[in-house]
């Protein structure tokens, strides 16, 4: 089974500082992760997803994310924040593939604030 | 391109009542899958399916029917609400399994 560990349900940084979001996974197949965003009371954006093809995975936004197996994790960051990056982030992980379905499987949210 | 629409935006019901939740989707999109968001756990999902008569169960299926008529429409049913039942509730399609999957605006359903 898969499973996502986001650490910090709340993150808050600095108008220009970096920002890093955690994500750690749990998969007994090779996983394919993804990053998605959601702003105030709008439905999930994909901003990245790593695809078993390069390790380092940008997305949009500015956004990029490094998949490190030996750490198990698929950390996102930013180098410069930017007060619209307000909004809350998952980390998702495929689930078992049965019938060929999408399932996946996310983390409990990051909610990232940006002061200025 | 509307890509994936769901009705209503907001809904109060009583214990007890019954309603459908409307998904649509116009991208010709096989896999479609329902959600529920609750605070602190992320999204769970709920059902999905792989394409027109084929549906199964997620990780949170009690309480919830679905079915797949056309490859455009995933309805959720509640027959019988509950207070637990409280939620945001997205649909989301896509192409095929680990390809990027596009989500609704979301409902968000109260039980009283």
């Amino acid at each position: 089974a898969q499973s996502v560990t986001q650490l910090g349900s709340h993150v808050s940084v600095s108008e220009g500082a970096l920002v890093l979001l955690r994500c750690n996974y749990s998969s007994s197949v090779p996983p394919y992760l993804f990053w998605y965003v959601q702003y105030p009371n709008q439905g999930l954006q994909l901003l990245l997803k790593y695809t078993s093809a390069a390790t380092l995975v940008k997305g949009i936004n500015g956004f990029e994310a490094e998949f490190k197996k030996s750490e198990t994790s698929f950390h996102l960051t930013k180098p410069s924040a930017h007060m619209s990056d307000a909004a809350e982030y998952f980390c998702a992980v495929t689930g078992s593939i049965i019938q060929g379905a999408q399932k996946l499987v996310f983390g409990q949210g990051t909610r990232l604030t940006i002061n200025p | 391109n509307a890509g994936v629409t769901q009705t209503p935006k907001f809904q109060v019901l009583k214990t007890g009542q019954s309603m459908t939740l409307q998904c649509a989707q116009d991208m010709n999109h096989e896999y479609m899958s329902w959600y529920r968001q609750d605070p602190g756990m992320g999204l769970r999902l709920i059902h999905y399916s792989v394409g027109a008569g084929i549906t199964d169960q997620g990780e949170v299926p009690n309480g919830y029917n679905v079915s797949r008529s056309t490859t455009e429409d995933f309805p959720l049913r509640l027959l019988s609400a509950a207070p637990s039942q409280t939620s945001v509730y997205f649909c989301a399609s896509s192409y095929l399994q680990n390809t990027e999957a596009f989500f609704g605006q979301g409902t968000r359903l109260t039980v009283v």
